[in-house]
C-alpha cells in the first residue's frame, strides 16, 4: 500500500463519542486526503490536506475536521459520531494537484452504533 | 447529476474474454483520467492513468479517452480470474461509483 498506514483497522464506537482516525505515511508525498467509501456512492472526499496546517474541505465535509501537523501524519476526527457515519475510511496520498494519481491505504471499518 | 459516472454492474465474463468497462464525465477541465483496481477489503490500486484525449496500453489492460463524448474506457484482455475486483475511474480525485468484475474459470 505505497507506504501508507491507517489506524486503527476497525472500530467500533457509540452515538456522540468522538474518534479519531490516523493516516501515516513514509513516502513524503506533498497531499494528503481522507475518503469515504459507501455501497451506492463509491468514494467520496471529505478533507484534503496540501501541506502542513494546509487543509481544505471536500464534497462531505459535514461532521468532520482534519489535522497535519507533520508531512507524515493526517488526522480525521468525527467531533460527535453519528450511525451515519458508520463508513469504511480510506486515506491517500499523492504528488501532483495537475494528474491527482493517488496511492491509497488499506482502510479503517467504522461502525458507529 | 455526478461529475464521473460509472455503471456499476455486476459484469461477469468467462476467462480469457476481452472486457470492456466504461465511464462517462461531465466536467471538460479533467484533463487526466485514473483507473484503479480494488479487491474485496482492500484500498484502491492505481492501474494506470491518461492524459486527454487517445490511448495508453500497459500489458493486458488498455486504457482509452474520448474527449469530444467525455467518454472514458479501460479494456482488458485475455481476462484471468484474478482480474475479479471492482474497477473505478476518476478525475481530479472524483471517483465514479466502480464496476465490479467477475472472471469465470
Amino acid at each position: 500500500d505505497a507506504g501508507i498506514t491507517q489506524s486503527p483497522r476497525h472500530k467500533v464506537t457509540e452515538t456522540g463519542t468522538p474518534v479519531t482516525l490516523r493516516c501515516h505515511q513514509t513516502e513524503n508525498h506533498r497531499y494528503m486526503y481522507w475518503y469515504r467509501q459507501d455501497p451506492g456512492h463509491g468514494l467520496r472526499l471529505i478533507h484534503y490536506s496540501y501541506g502542513v496546517k494546509d487543509t481544505d474541505k471536500g464534497e462531505v465535509s459535514d461532521g468532520y475536521s482534519v489535522s497535519r501537523s507533520k508531512t507524515e501524519d493526517f488526522l480525521l476526527t468525527l467531533e460527535s459520531a453519528t450511525s451515519s457515519q458508520t463508513s469504511v475510511y480510506f486515506c491517500a496520498i499523492g504528488t501532483s494537484l495537475e494528474v491527482y494519481e493517488q496511492y491509497f491505504g488499506p482502510g479503517t471499518r467504522l461502525t458507529v452504533t | 447529476q455526478k461529475e464521473v459516472e460509472q455503471d456499476p454492474g455486476p459484469l461477469s465474463v468467462p476467462e480469457g474474454a476481452i472486457v470492456s468497462l466504461n465511464c462517462t464525465y461531465s466536467n471538460s477541465a479533467f484533463q487526466y483520467f485514473m483507473w484503479y483496481r480494488q479487491y474485496s477489503r482492500k484500498g484502491p490500486e492505481l492501474l494506470m492513468y491518461t492524459y486527454s484525449s487517445g490511448n495508453k496500453e500497459d500489458g493486458r489492460f488498455t486504457a482509452q479517452v474520448d474527449k469530444s463524448s467525455k467518454y472514458i474506457s479501460l479494456f482488458i484482455r485475455d481476462s484471468q480470474p484474478s482480474d475479479s475486483a471492482t474497477y473505478l475511474c476518476a478525475a481530479r480525485g472524483v471517483f465514479g461509483q466502480g464496476t465490479r468484475l467477475t472472471i469465470n474459470p
